[in-house]
Protein backbone atom coordinates (compact mmCIF):
# COMPACT_ATOMS: atom_id res chain seq x y z
CA UNK A 1 0.00 0.00 0.00
CA UNK A 2 1.03 3.57 -0.26
CA UNK A 3 3.06 5.25 2.70
CA UNK A 4 3.89 8.45 3.93
CA UNK A 5 7.33 8.86 5.65
CA UNK A 6 7.89 11.85 7.96
CA UNK A 7 11.11 12.86 9.48
CA UNK A 8 12.01 13.61 11.87
CA UNK A 9 9.76 11.85 14.00
CA UNK A 10 10.00 14.06 16.54
CA UNK A 11 12.43 17.52 17.35
CA UNK A 12 13.23 19.42 20.42
CA UNK A 13 14.21 23.00 19.70
CA UNK A 14 15.21 26.21 21.37
CA UNK A 15 13.10 29.42 21.00
CA UNK A 16 13.53 31.47 18.38
CA UNK A 17 15.16 28.41 16.02
CA UNK A 18 13.57 26.92 12.69
CA UNK A 19 12.77 23.74 12.50
CA UNK A 20 11.86 21.67 8.73
CA UNK A 21 9.90 18.93 8.53
CA UNK A 22 10.01 16.61 5.90
CA UNK A 23 7.42 15.17 4.20
CA UNK A 24 7.66 12.00 1.56
CA UNK A 25 5.53 9.52 -0.15
CA UNK A 26 7.77 6.77 -1.08
CA UNK A 27 5.49 4.73 -3.69
CA UNK A 28 3.63 7.23 -5.02
CA UNK A 29 3.37 10.33 -6.73
CA UNK A 30 1.61 12.87 -4.97
CA UNK A 31 0.39 16.46 -6.43
CA UNK A 32 -1.01 17.12 -3.65
CA UNK A 33 -0.02 16.96 -0.03
CA UNK A 34 -1.61 18.11 2.97
CA UNK A 35 -0.29 19.75 6.50
CA UNK A 36 -1.77 18.99 9.28
CA UNK A 37 -1.35 20.21 13.44
CA UNK A 38 -2.83 18.37 16.11
CA UNK A 39 -2.88 19.85 20.16
CA UNK A 40 -3.11 17.44 22.83
CA UNK A 41 -6.50 15.47 22.81
CA UNK A 42 -7.96 17.65 19.82
CA UNK A 43 -8.44 16.96 16.45
CA UNK A 44 -6.13 17.29 13.55
CA UNK A 45 -6.81 20.59 11.79
CA UNK A 46 -5.73 21.36 8.56
CA UNK A 47 -3.19 24.15 8.11
CA UNK A 48 -2.46 24.23 4.52
CA UNK A 49 -2.58 22.71 1.00
CA UNK A 50 0.58 22.06 -0.95
CA UNK A 51 0.54 22.00 -4.67
CA UNK A 52 3.81 20.42 -6.46
CA UNK A 53 5.32 23.32 -8.26
CA UNK A 54 3.21 26.14 -6.64
CA UNK A 55 2.30 28.30 -3.79
CA UNK A 56 0.79 26.15 -1.05
CA UNK A 57 -2.58 27.61 0.16
CA UNK A 58 -2.93 28.43 4.00
CA UNK A 59 -5.95 28.14 6.04
CA UNK A 60 -7.49 30.83 7.62
CA UNK A 61 -5.61 31.97 10.85
CA UNK A 62 -2.58 30.18 9.53
CA UNK A 63 0.51 32.76 9.07
CA UNK A 64 2.01 31.50 6.03
CA UNK A 65 5.41 34.06 7.12
CA UNK A 66 5.90 31.49 10.34
CA UNK A 67 5.22 27.88 8.55
CA UNK A 68 6.72 27.89 4.91
CA UNK A 69 5.84 25.45 2.39
CA UNK A 70 7.63 23.83 0.11
CA UNK A 71 6.60 21.34 -2.37
CA UNK A 72 9.44 20.95 -4.57
CA UNK A 73 8.61 17.77 -6.14
CA UNK A 74 5.70 14.87 -6.81
CA UNK A 75 7.18 12.81 -3.56
CA UNK A 76 8.99 15.81 -1.28
CA UNK A 77 7.05 18.50 0.24
CA UNK A 78 8.89 20.45 3.50
CA UNK A 79 6.92 22.19 6.52
CA UNK A 80 9.52 24.63 8.13
CA UNK A 81 8.57 26.19 11.39
CA UNK A 82 9.92 29.60 11.19
CA UNK A 83 10.85 31.13 14.75
CA UNK A 84 9.32 28.84 16.88
CA UNK A 85 7.83 29.68 19.59
CA UNK A 86 6.58 27.73 23.00
CA UNK A 87 3.00 27.47 21.25
CA UNK A 88 4.09 25.88 18.44
CA UNK A 89 4.62 22.77 20.22
CA UNK A 90 2.14 20.15 18.93
CA UNK A 91 2.31 17.27 16.91
CA UNK A 92 2.61 18.25 12.89
CA UNK A 93 1.00 15.55 10.48
CA UNK A 94 1.57 15.70 6.58
CA UNK A 95 -1.11 13.13 4.11
CA UNK A 96 -0.59 12.85 0.41
CA UNK A 97 -3.02 12.18 -2.22
CA UNK A 98 -2.64 9.96 -4.73
CA UNK A 99 -3.31 10.71 -7.89
CA UNK A 100 -2.21 6.98 -9.70
CA UNK A 101 -3.67 4.27 -10.98
CA UNK A 102 -5.40 2.84 -8.11
CA UNK A 103 -9.07 3.94 -8.80
CA UNK A 104 -8.80 5.85 -5.40
CA UNK A 105 -7.76 9.54 -6.33
CA UNK A 106 -9.05 10.91 -3.38
CA UNK A 107 -7.50 8.70 -0.70
CA UNK A 108 -5.45 10.69 1.48
CA UNK A 109 -2.54 8.65 2.81
CA UNK A 110 -0.90 9.86 6.19
CA UNK A 111 2.26 10.30 7.97
CA UNK A 112 3.34 9.20 11.31
CA UNK A 113 3.52 12.67 12.23
CA UNK A 114 6.23 14.74 13.97
CA UNK A 115 6.14 15.52 17.36
CA UNK A 116 7.43 19.41 18.05
CA UNK A 117 8.43 20.70 21.25
CA UNK A 118 9.69 24.38 21.62
CA UNK A 119 11.62 24.90 24.77
CA UNK B 1 -17.71 23.56 5.26
CA UNK B 2 -17.92 20.61 6.12
CA UNK B 3 -18.68 19.80 10.08
CA UNK B 4 -17.76 16.42 11.84
CA UNK B 5 -18.97 15.72 14.94
CA UNK B 6 -18.55 12.48 16.96
CA UNK B 7 -19.74 11.36 20.21
CA UNK B 8 -19.72 9.76 22.73
CA UNK B 9 -15.88 11.47 23.20
CA UNK B 10 -14.76 8.54 25.20
CA UNK B 11 -15.73 5.29 25.84
CA UNK B 12 -14.95 2.54 29.01
CA UNK B 13 -16.37 -0.57 27.68
CA UNK B 14 -14.88 -4.36 29.20
CA UNK B 15 -13.95 -6.95 26.89
CA UNK B 16 -16.11 -8.83 24.40
CA UNK B 17 -18.22 -6.04 24.28
CA UNK B 18 -19.63 -4.89 20.71
CA UNK B 19 -19.73 -1.32 20.36
CA UNK B 20 -20.98 1.45 18.01
CA UNK B 21 -19.16 4.71 17.79
CA UNK B 22 -21.00 7.90 16.02
CA UNK B 23 -20.16 9.79 13.29
CA UNK B 24 -22.50 13.05 12.22
CA UNK B 25 -21.66 15.19 9.42
CA UNK B 26 -23.58 18.33 8.25
CA UNK B 27 -22.70 18.68 4.34
CA UNK B 28 -24.78 15.85 2.82
CA UNK B 29 -22.60 16.42 -0.31
CA UNK B 30 -20.31 13.90 1.34
CA UNK B 31 -17.94 12.65 -1.24
CA UNK B 32 -15.98 9.87 0.91
CA UNK B 33 -16.46 9.02 4.85
CA UNK B 34 -13.20 7.58 6.27
CA UNK B 35 -12.49 6.16 9.94
CA UNK B 36 -8.95 5.96 11.32
CA UNK B 37 -7.27 5.07 14.34
CA UNK B 38 -4.75 6.70 15.84
CA UNK B 39 -3.21 5.61 19.08
CA UNK B 40 -1.59 7.79 21.90
CA UNK B 41 1.04 10.13 20.44
CA UNK B 42 0.99 8.12 16.88
CA UNK B 43 -0.37 8.86 13.18
CA UNK B 44 -3.47 7.56 11.94
CA UNK B 45 -4.24 4.46 11.14
CA UNK B 46 -6.69 4.27 7.97
CA UNK B 47 -9.39 1.84 9.02
CA UNK B 48 -12.33 2.12 6.48
CA UNK B 49 -12.78 4.23 3.75
CA UNK B 50 -17.04 4.38 2.21
CA UNK B 51 -17.09 6.12 -0.90
CA UNK B 52 -20.80 8.50 -1.67
CA UNK B 53 -22.13 5.01 -3.61
CA UNK B 54 -21.55 2.96 -1.02
CA UNK B 55 -23.61 2.40 2.55
CA UNK B 56 -20.76 0.32 4.29
CA UNK B 57 -17.48 -1.18 4.15
CA UNK B 58 -16.35 -4.21 6.60
CA UNK B 59 -12.75 -4.99 7.85
CA UNK B 60 -12.75 -7.91 9.75
CA UNK B 61 -14.35 -7.34 13.35
CA UNK B 62 -14.92 -3.92 11.82
CA UNK B 63 -18.03 -2.36 10.03
CA UNK B 64 -18.79 1.10 9.19
CA UNK B 65 -22.01 2.31 7.67
CA UNK B 66 -22.68 5.53 5.71
CA UNK B 67 -26.50 7.48 5.75
CA UNK B 68 -25.95 10.71 3.46
CA UNK B 69 -29.49 11.60 4.11
CA UNK B 70 -29.15 11.65 8.02
CA UNK B 71 -25.48 12.85 8.11
CA UNK B 72 -24.65 9.89 9.49
CA UNK B 73 -21.85 7.38 10.13
CA UNK B 74 -21.26 4.73 12.56
CA UNK B 75 -18.31 2.51 13.19
CA UNK B 76 -19.40 -1.15 14.87
CA UNK B 77 -16.68 -2.60 16.58
CA UNK B 78 -17.93 -6.55 17.08
CA UNK B 79 -15.73 -8.50 20.39
CA UNK B 80 -13.81 -5.73 21.49
CA UNK B 81 -10.01 -6.48 22.41
CA UNK B 82 -8.15 -4.69 25.06
CA UNK B 83 -5.73 -3.65 21.79
CA UNK B 84 -8.35 -2.01 20.41
CA UNK B 85 -8.06 0.86 23.08
CA UNK B 86 -7.41 4.01 20.90
CA UNK B 87 -8.24 7.46 19.39
CA UNK B 88 -11.28 6.83 16.64
CA UNK B 89 -11.31 9.64 13.88
CA UNK B 90 -13.94 10.09 11.57
CA UNK B 91 -13.69 12.38 8.83
CA UNK B 92 -15.13 13.23 5.78
CA UNK B 93 -14.64 15.53 2.60
CA UNK B 94 -17.14 16.89 -0.03
CA UNK B 95 -15.97 16.66 -4.07
CA UNK B 96 -12.71 17.52 -4.09
CA UNK B 97 -11.77 18.78 -0.83
CA UNK B 98 -9.34 18.01 1.99
CA UNK B 99 -10.64 15.63 4.91
CA UNK B 100 -12.26 17.70 7.92
CA UNK B 101 -11.74 15.72 10.95
CA UNK B 102 -14.19 14.98 14.26
CA UNK B 103 -12.39 15.07 17.60
CA UNK B 104 -12.83 11.62 18.02
CA UNK B 105 -13.86 9.21 20.60
CA UNK B 106 -11.46 7.73 22.74
CA UNK B 107 -11.98 4.12 23.56
CA UNK B 108 -11.18 1.96 26.51
CA UNK B 109 -11.28 -1.58 26.24
CA UNK B 110 -10.85 -3.17 30.01
CA UNK B 111 -9.33 -6.69 30.00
Amino acid sequence: GAVVSQHPSWVICKSGTSVKIECRSLDFQATTMFWYRQFPKQSLMLMATSNEGSKATYEQGVEKDKFLINHASLTLSTLTVTSAHPEDSSFYICSARDLGASGRWDTQYFGPGTRLTVL
Amino acid sequence: KQEVTQIPAALSVPEGENLVLNCSFTDSAIYNLQWFRQDPGKGLTSLLLIQSSQREQTSGRLNASLDKSSGRSTLYIAASQPGDSATYLCAGNSGYSTLTFGKGTMLLVSP
